[in-house]
């Protein structure tokens, strides 16, 4: 397609499960960025991957977080042993490069009961 | 640390009334600033943009202007319509940067 997708739009799982989210950039795109936006806050960065380069992982928030990309295709977003302070809609943007404008997906609800 | 501040909403309007959402921010230096649009059902789109202190950006009948001295972008439009009802987001990122400081979102619900 031409936007960024993300799959599933909707999770629902149980506290301590892992979960997998999933990320399509728009093709050609080097950049591929990863937000947090918790109910009634602003978007949290949380990791961004540009090209072959090693990722900036700084803005996760916890080692229960981790994310892969390859090259510079899909990635995704992995939450282990979650939480509901993990409950958030997780975003995914990608760029042409780095500091061009990002394109957002419609991002991933994720609820942990 | 850098922030940025927008009003809180819902903002109800009736069609046709003058729009503004109120942002400020926390930076150091001379960030870019931005407003991001999202609609129903959609993703983040960006909507405009400023670079320097003074610029004005616009778009779709929308405009805000980069105050230095207030450290304000506030987001103004002189006649919203139904199709603008949205979550509109302000936002800062600087020069050279890749991360993008977001507010809260202000939910903008226009009336028929």
């Amino acid at each position: 397609g031409a936007g960024v997708s993300q799959s599933p739009s909707n999770k629902v799982t149980e506290k301590g499960k892992d979960v997998e989210l999933r990320c399509d950039p728009i093709s050609g795109h080097t950049a591929l960025y990863w937000y947090r936006q918790r109910l009634g806050q602003g978007l949290e960065f949380l990791i961004y991957f540009q090209g072959n380069s090693a990722p900036d992982k700084s803005g996760l928030p916890s080692d229960r977080f981790s994310a892969e990309r390859t090259g510079e295709s899909v990635s995704t977003l992995t939450i282990q042993r979650t939480q509901q302070e993990d409950s958030a809609v997780y975003l995914c943007a990608s760029s042409l490069e780095l500091n061009q404008p990002q394109h957002f997906g419609d991002g991933t609800r994720l609820s942990i009961l | 640390g850098n922030s940025v501040t927008q009003m809180e909403g819902p903002v109800t309007l009736s069609e046709e009334a003058f729009l503004t959402i109120n942002c400020t921010y926390t930076a150091t230096g001379y960030p870019s600033l931005f407003w991001y649009v999202q609609y129903p059902g959609e993703g983040l789109q960006l909507l405009l943009k400023a670079t320097k202190a003074d610029d004005k950006g616009s778009n779709k009948g929308f405009e805000a202007t980069y105050r230095k001295e207030t450290t304000s972008f506030h987001l103004e439009k002189g006649s919203v319509q139904v199709s603008d009802s949205a979550v509109y987001f302000c936002a800062l990122r600087h020069t050279g940067g890749f991360k993008t400081i977001f507010g809260a979102g202000t939910r903008l619900f226009v009336k028929a």
